[in-house]
């Protein structure tokens, strides 16, 4: 069966610090990947997806990346946090097909920036 | 992606079938009706989807209206574990080129009496 893992689970991080999330997903091949924020009490925001390996789309401009260097593994990352960086940040694995395919998501990372 | 319209929030009792509803009034012919719930501190769960026929799963059933221009997430007997925001969203059965990531509303909260 398919699994999909995020870490860490928390993450307290200084405003101007760098930022590294890792995302992995396991016994699939060559699956949609997605990044989302949730920010507290407000629904989630699409921020990345990918279809393939070194392909990544930008939904909202900002000061985050994101990066997909192996087929199962797409990282989300900041050269320099700020206070508006803080939420919840999710990973999702999709099978190719869009809109007949459901999104499976990991546990997130809850990101506090001080 | 064509909008979706949820009640805030409901309330049921351990036990009891819930239906939770969603309008969908400018759904296109190939857009998905997918179900997600979110449980507090979590990422969002796959719960159900379907196009024009009915659904059933483990988790739950989706009953589609014949204009498709409205849907029923029923808990056949609904337990504390199920409270949860459940969101109702519409997928796009192509892709246009676009983005491929969830638009979550705002969801309906059910709370669930023990």
């Amino acid at each position: 069966s398919q699994t999909i893992h995020q870490w860490p689970a928390t993450l307290v991080q200084p405003v101007g610090s760098p930022l590294s999330l890792e995302c992995t997903v396991e016994g699939t091949s060559n699956p949609n990947l997605y990044w989302y924020r949730q920010a507290a009490g407000r629904g989630l925001q699409l921020l990345f997806y990918s279809v393939g390996i070194g392909q990544i789309s930008s939904e909202v401009p900002q000061n985050l990346s994101a990066s997909r260097p192996q087929d199962r593994q797409f990282i989300l990352s900041s050269k320099k946090l700020l206070l508006s960086d803080s939420g919840f940040y999710l990973c999702a694995w999709s099978v190719e097909g869009q809109g007949a395919q459901p999104q499976h998501f990991g546990d997130g990372t809850r990101l506090s920036i001080l | 992606d064509a909008k979706t319209t949820q009640p805030n929030s409901m309330e049921s009792n351990e036990e009891e079938p819930v239906h939770l509803p969603c309008n969908h009034s400018t759904i296109s012919g190939t857009d998905y009706i997918h179900w997600y719930r979110q449980l507090p501190s979590q990422g969002p769960e796959y719960v159900i989807h379907g196009l024009t026929s009915n659904v059933n799963n483990r988790m739950a059933s989706l009953a589609i209206a014949e204009d498709r221009k409205s849907s029923t997430l029923i808990l056949h007997r609904a337990t504390l574990r199920d409270a949860a925001v459940y969101y109702c969203i519409l997928r796009p059965g192509f892709s246009g080129g676009g983005a491929d990531g969830l638009t979550f509303g705002k969801g309906t909260h059910l709370i669930i009496q023990p």
